[in-house]
């Protein structure tokens, strides 16, 4: 799992709660990346950044925000759940390797919103 | 133009069969394409890639066949074994650090013992 971990590994929460997923990595890898992963839509990246305080949006951000205030830590928050995001979210890094650079996910959070 | 098609959607095969899955991209500016396997409550894993300048990658059972005029590629696994079903994601990225890579949507491979 390229030293990723990812906690809670499963929640449930209330509509209009906020919750914040932490993505902890021990390798110093300087991009992180935040997906969901959702029946028939594949993996979709929420966030990403590419170093301390540095981050960007991606595909799906609507409802999301993400800080990196430590390199071997990306928090993703949901300001107030909705259902709409009950899904499983990855965390992910990315190493070089050769001329490309290869991304490695964690083992994942279950989040159900209810 | 950012999307990675992909079928089927669920494939079913025999243990020893051959199991193919295939992906369509229309960026061109794409020069890296990785396959993913999940097993269920698992993250995906990277299994294989290649690039557009070779036609064919193979990794033991494991084979990506690329046609970049026809901006489509495929997964083939020899021999299927009961311990490939899994869900495969076949994606696409530019190589730069930047880039982001784009999914294809998974195929349910499920092996019958």
């Amino acid at each position: 799992d390229a030293g990723i971990t990812q906690s809670p590994r499963h929640k449930v929460t209330e509509t209009g709660t906020p919750v914040t997923l932490r993505c902890h990595q021990t390798e110093n890898h300087r991009y992180m990346y935040w997906y969901r992963q959702d029946p028939g839509h594949g993996l979709r990246l929420i966030h990403y950044s590419y170093g301390v305080k540095d981050t960007d949006k991606g595909e799906v951000s609507d409802g999301y925000s993400v800080s990196r205030s430590k390199t071997e830590d990306f928090l993703l928050t949901l300001e107030s759940a909705t259902s709409s995001q009950t899904s499983v979210y990855f965390c992910a890094i990315s190493e070089v390797a050769g001329f490309v650079y290869e991304q490695y996910f964690g083992p994942g959070t279950r989040l159900t919103v209810t | 133009q950012q999307q990675v098609k992909q079928s089927p959607q669920s494939l079913i095969v025999q243990k020893g069969g051959i199991s193919i899955i295939n992906c369509a991209y229309e960026n061109t500016a794409f020069d890296y394409f990785p396959w993913y396997q999940q097993f269920p409550g698992k993250g995906p894993a990277l299994l294989i890639a290649i690039r557009p300048d070779v036609s064919e990658k193979k990794e033991g059972r494991f084979t990506i066949s690329f046609n970049k005029s026809a901006k489509q590629f495929s997964l083939h696994i020899m021999d299927s074994q009961p311990g490939d079903s899994a869900t495969y994601f076949c994606a696409a990225s530019g190589v730069n650090r930047d880039d982001k890579i784009i999914f294809g949507k998974g195929t349910r491979l499920h092996i019958l013992p």
